[in-house]
């Protein structure tokens, strides 16, 4: 039912940068893509969004394609506490309300 | 500004119980969303609340219902416990419901059903 595909695992040097694919093929018009990450079953935690251009914040980048069938997370320098899996989510607005459907995420591991 | 909490944060129920988690939402927030977490899985959408009333529902049976009051902090009932029922609830808030609304989530109640 996720409306995101995601790698399962990915390793990244500390130091480098990392980035995380999403592919969100079915995405519509309205729908924004979102970022979290969860670290240690502790609540998921806000990175960033956007529709249809890149953002840039203080924790991270997102680039989106100019189909938006697909993103990609950047942390530019990653460090050992980046560790945690990220969740690459559509909000799905419907008649009535909206979902939102997480997948599986990917568990990103950081190694010094 | 004070964030999403969570209460309790771990509970033990048996089969066949009713449980009450409850949540407050972050300040100047009017919305709450519900989630459901296995072990080693992504959360699950339960349902959401805005201004009171429910406006979205994942594929959860009725057993799974909620409550929203009118400082915006909610609560989710679940009757009938089954053992697949435990996990980590989750709660997540924000302000509208407007798809450019980012969520705040709390640290979770891990209920568990023996």
């Amino acid at each position: 039912d996720a409306k995101t595909t995601q790698p399962p695992s990915m390793d990244c040097a500390e130091g480098r940068a990392a980035n995380l694919p999403c592919n969100h093929s079915t995405i519509s018009g309205n729908e924004y893509v979102y970022w979290y990450r969860q670290i240690h079953s502790q609540g998921p935690q806000y990175i960033i969004h956007g529709l249809k251009n890149n953002e840039t914040n203080e924790m991270a980048s997102l680039i989106i394609t100019e189909d938006r069938k697909s993103s990609t997370l950047i942390l530019p320098h990653a460090t050992l506490r980046d560790t945690a899996v990220y969740y690459c989510i559509v909000r799905v607005d419907y008649t009535g309300g909206f979902k939102t459907i997480f997948g599986a995420g990917t568990r990103l591991f950081v190694k010094a | 500004e004070t964030g999403v909490t969570q209460s309790p944060t771990h509970l033990i129920k048996t089969r066949g119980q009713q449980v009450t988690l409850r949540c407050s939402s972050q300040s100047g927030h009017n919305t709450v969303s519900w989630y459901q977490q296995a072990l080693g899985q992504g959360p699950q959408f339960i349902f959401q609340y805005y201004r009171e009333e429910e406006n979205g529902r994942g594929n959860f049976p009725p057993r799974f219902s909620g409550l929203q009051f009118p400082n915006y902090s909610s609560e989710l009932n679940v009757n009938a416990l089954e053992l697949d029922d435990s996990a980590l609830y989750l709660c997540a808030s924000s302000f509208g419901t407007q798809a450019n609304y980012g969520y705040t989530f709390g640290s979770g109640t891990r209920l568990t059903v023996v």
